[in-house]
């Protein structure tokens, strides 16, 4: 299996554009999460999908911010608009389920730096 | 509710001496617990894994961790350190919260080693 695969690797935008960062979990796992991760911050646990849908999106900054996983290989994390503020990099992480539900390690793709000019 | 505490920050030791990350947890139930390291400019990668069977775990690259109940810690060793292992590691506990099972991720610990 090729990982955790995200795209892009590095994203570069103004102030105000519509950002869409992709990513791939690897297949037979059924929850994929969102991480953000700055110096100021360290890493932060944005949205949290099992089986397609969110279970938890508490650490979703704000509206500007949402995700969707519309089938089990594919979800998408959006910011529209964009803000300085929201330069960080991105990682997605997917994992089985373990026996009684427990959530097994977390596989990471190798993250999209973002920056907002 | 579950948390996890690393208590240093930064941890600094020479190549060749041993490495202690430390690792306290909180939480309701049996948990999961797991150590992932960050290399400069990559993603996170499992160094090894605790789900309730032995409390002593071996990972990758020579480290290991005890899980210890009474303590609630789970403290990540390495009996020699190289130049390689400098990095960022995270401590994660895995609990059931709220009836949803999420992973809650320590601040992190930054170890340096000096040649």
């Amino acid at each position: 299996d090729a990982g955790v695969i995200q795209s892009p690797r590095h994203e570069v935008t103004e102030m105000g554009q519509e950002v869409t960062l992709r990513c791939k979990p690897i297949s037979g796992h059924n929850s994929l999460f969102w991480y953000r991760q700055t110096m100021m911050r360290g890493l932060e646990l944005l949205i949290y999908f099992n089986n397609n849908v969110p279970i938890d999106d508490s650490g979703m900054p704000e509206d500007r911010f949402s995700a969707k996983m519309p089938n089990a290989s594919f979800s998408t994390l959006k910011i529209q608009p964009s803000e300085p503020r929201d330069s960080a990099v991105y990682f997605c992480a997917s994992s089985s389920r373990l026996a009684g539900g427990l959530v097994n390690e977390q596989f990471f793709g190798p993250g999209t730096r973002l920056t907002v000019l | 509710a579950q948390s996890v505490t690393q208590l240093d920050s930064h941890v600094s030791v020479s190549e060749g001496t041993p490495v202690l990350l430390r690792c306290n947890y909180s939480s309701s139930y049996s948990p999961s617990l797991f150590w992932y390291v960050q290399h400069p400019n990559k993603g996170l990668q499992l160094l090894l894994k605790y789900t309730s069977a032995a409390t002593l775990v071996k990972g990758i690259n020579g480290f290991e961790a005890e899980f210890k109940k009474s303590e609630t810690s789970f403290h990540l060793t390495k009996p020699s350190a190289h130049m390689s292992d400098a990095a960022e590691y995270f401590c994660v506990v895995s609990d059931r919260y709220g009836g949803s099972y999420i992973p809650t991720f320590g601040r992190g610990t930054s170890l340096i080693v000096h040649p």
